[in-house]
């Protein structure tokens, strides 16, 4: 089972800062399998990006994703009061995994 | 654009078992996978084993294995997820998901069931 671990746990940010995820993996991902999602609370999750860093449909460009190997980040360029939630990596070059979730609070 | 509706919130006693169904809207049902994933109060999510309809087996996570089984109805379009020998640790959110590509198990989620709450207490 690939293990993803996601730092930090918590990144505390004002609304047009720069918000920079990361997500590492135990072993080597293959293709760039990562996904990463939102979730609101309250909410289901959202998928914000596949393939490591292909927007999903609808998704605003301040969101991109990079990375290849084991480190991925999930980058937001200029936070929006509505971008403050927690954000998920997700594997799924084999039986997918989760990593455990950054919460991203307005400082 | 494919809709996931899911059944209502359950209550059930440690040792029981507990189904939830997920019928999705549109088309193409069958050549799509639905996973299960599952969030317990205030923690992350964790995947629990999908199945594509089209080809009728399941793949399970290992930790769920021995105690889940996902199936699949193709005339009503709707997957089911049933948890044996429930215990406490189980109360969570209960979630389907669509895979994102044809016939693909192990794949990205979109889009996604609006979640069932399942609560083991005594």
């Amino acid at each position: 089972e690939i293990v993803l671990t996601q730092s930090p746990g918590t990144l505390s940010l004002s609304p047009g800062d720069r918000a920079t995820l990361s997500c590492r993996a135990s072993q080597s991902v293959n293709y760039r399998y990562v996904a990463w999602y939102q979730q609101k609370p309250g909410q289901t999750p959202r998928l914000l990006i596949y393939g490591a860093s292909s927007r999903a449909t609808g998704v605003p460009d301040r969101f991109s994703g990079s990375g290849s190997g084991t480190d991925f980040t999930l980058t937001i360029t200029t936070l929006e009061p509505e971008d403050f939630a927690v954000y998920y990596c997700q594997q799924y070059d084999s039986s997918p995994t989760f990593g455990q979730g950054t919460r991203l609070d307005i400082k | 654009q494919v809709q996931l509706l899911q059944s209502g919130a359950e209550v059930r006693k440690p040792g029981s078992s507990v189904k939830v169904s997920c019928k999705a809207s549109g088309d193409s049902f069958s050549s799509y996978s639905i996973s299960w994933v599952r969030q317990a109060p205030g923690q992350g999510l964790e995947w629990m084993g999908g199945i594509v309809p089209v080809f009728g087996v399941a793949d399970y996570a290992r930790k769920f294995q021995d105690r889940v089984v996902i199936s699949a109805d193709k005339s009503t379009t709707t997957t089911y997820m049933e948890l044996r020998s429930l215990r406490s640790e189980d109360t969570a959110f209960y979630y389907c998901a669509r895979g994102g590509v044809r016939g693909e198990a192990n794949i990205w989620f979109d889009p996604w069931g609006q979640g069932t709450l399942v609560t083991v207490s005594a």
